[in-house]
């Protein structure tokens, strides 16, 4: 069975300095990865996806997330916070073989101060 | 290309009544997925259809179905309403369907407040 663990449900960070999302997973298969973005009163946006090509992926508005099998890890990261990424950060994995539908984390919310 | 729609945007309903929502999705896609928003729960998924049939399903009782008309365009309905219905419901859409490769494209969702 797939599931997914974010490991903090809250993050703080200043301004201009780096970003942490840490999230691992549990998968039968070969998993897909992803990361969503949720803006207050607002619908899910895709932040980047990964699917078995190359193990670093980058997504929109600079960030990135490294999918490491060894560690069933696929951690989202940005070298510089801006105000406009505090939201709330959803990991999400889906099972290729199993069809089955995405598994989302619990949330991490992203708190970005001045 | 016009995004995944979603309406109402809001609904109140009362205990015991029924709900339906629609859903839209981008033009040429024709799958589409529902999930329930909660703040307990998280984000679950409730079914999803391809090809006006529905092609998977989550763990959720009768009272939830969906449908989807051959030009995408889907339904839910919820029926005999509880208060733990009240939740955001969220609509995806995708190419095909294969969750797993295919990239879902979220609507902004339908808030139900059931009193």
């Amino acid at each position: 069975a797939q599931s997914v663990t974010q490991l903090d449900s809250h993050v703080s960070v200043s301004e201009g300095t780096p970003v942490l999302l840490r999230c691992n997973y549990s998968s039968s298969y070969s998993p897909s990865l992803f990361w969503y973005v949720q803006h207050p009163n607002k619908g899910l946006q895709l932040l980047l996806k990964y699917t078995s090509a190359a193990t670093l992926v980058k997504g929109i508005n600079g960030f990135e997330a490294e999918f490491k099998k060894s560690e069933t890890s696929f951690h989202l990261t940005k070298p510089s916070a801006h105000m406009s990424d505090a939201a709330e950060y959803f990991c999400v994995v889906s099972e290729r073989q199993a069809g089955t539908a995405l598994i989302f984390g619990k949330g991490t919310t992203l708190s970005v101060s001045s | 290309k016009a995004g995944v729609t979603q309406t109402p945007r809001y609904l109140i309903k009362t205990r015991g009544q029924q709900v339906t929502l629609s859903c839209s999705p981008i033009s040429g896609h024709r799958s589409v997925s529902w999930y329930q928003q909660t703040p307990g729960q998280g984000l679950q998924f409730l079914f999803e259809y391809f090809s006006e049939t529905q092609r998977n399903k989550g763990n959720f009782p009768g009272r939830f179905s969906g449908r989807q008309f051959s030009n995408s365009r889907s339904e839910m309905n919820v029926s005999t309403l509880e208060l733990g219905d009240s939740a955001l419901y969220l609509c995806a859409s995708s190419v095909s369907g294969s969750h797993s490769t295919d990239t879902q494209y979220f609507g902004p969702g339908t808030r139900l407040t059931v009193l």
